[in-house]
């Protein structure tokens, strides 16, 4: 069974710009969550989404938007970013409700 | 954002000896998680908890879920050194389908 897919794995961008990272679940996982990790703030929790629809969010600006697709998969947008938004960016599949299986991961780094 | 309070931050070890670390919430929750994170992944699960009281073991990992739905505390026994890395607990409440994460705590194990 193929684990949680992020794309890409590293990102490099400029303040101002926005991102796009992608997640494919775990087939047959219809919910897909996004978390921020920073060295300073540790793992928080973006927004988790469910067949298409986002069910919770968390305590981020309205840059950072989100979206799931009919078949599970996942984006998230940042946008105008800024110095701040450097962070390795995780998302996680479940079922239904957890546990959650994370992928590896996107490191984005904005200069 | 919310995070649990996870201790101790980090630990220095020597091979073989056991290790222990715990989380403590504010919160109930249903559910207790433990991931082990390594250098540029994403977490991997390692223990679910989903009852209070229940103790569960993995191998040389030991995990419990404290019976006030408060805490839950992670033992590996003989440690090696490739049990290297960020243990991190997290807590799911069905209340708010967000999966809350400690703050981690960085394991060192030296031969």
């Amino acid at each position: 069974k193929a684990g949680v897919t992020q794309t890409p794995r590293y990102l490099i961008k400029t303040r101002g710009q926005q991102v796009t990272l992608s997640c494919s679940p775990i087939s047959g996982h219809r919910s897909v969550s996004w978390y921020q990790q920073t060295p300073g703030q540790g793992l928080q929790f973006l927004f988790e989404y469910f067949s298409e629809t986002q069910r919770n969010k968390g305590n981020f600006p309205g840059r950072f938007s989100g979206r799931q697709f009919s078949n599970s998969r996942s984006e998230m947008n940042v946008s105008t970013l800024e110095l701040g938004d450097s962070a390795l960016y995780l998302c996680a599949s479940s079922p239904q409700q957890g546990p959650y299986t994370f992928g590896s991961g996107t490191r984005l780094t904005v200069v | 954002g919310q995070q649990l309070n996870q201790s101790p931050q980090s630990m220095f070890i020597q091979e073989g000896e056991d290790v222990s670390m715990n989380c403590t919430s504010s919160s109930i929750f249903n559910t207790w998680l433990w991931y082990k994170q390594d250098p540029g992944e994403g977490p991997v699960l390692l223990i679910a908890l989903y009852k209070a009281g229940e103790l569960t073991s993995n191998g040389r990992l030991t995990a419990q879920f404290g019976i006030t739905r408060k805490d839950s505390f992670l033992n590996i026994s003989a440690s090696i050194p490739s049990d290297v890395g960020i243990y991190f607990c997290a807590g799911l409440s069905y209340n708010t389908d967000k999966l809350i994460f400690g703050t981690g705590t960085r394991l060192q194990v030296f031969p």
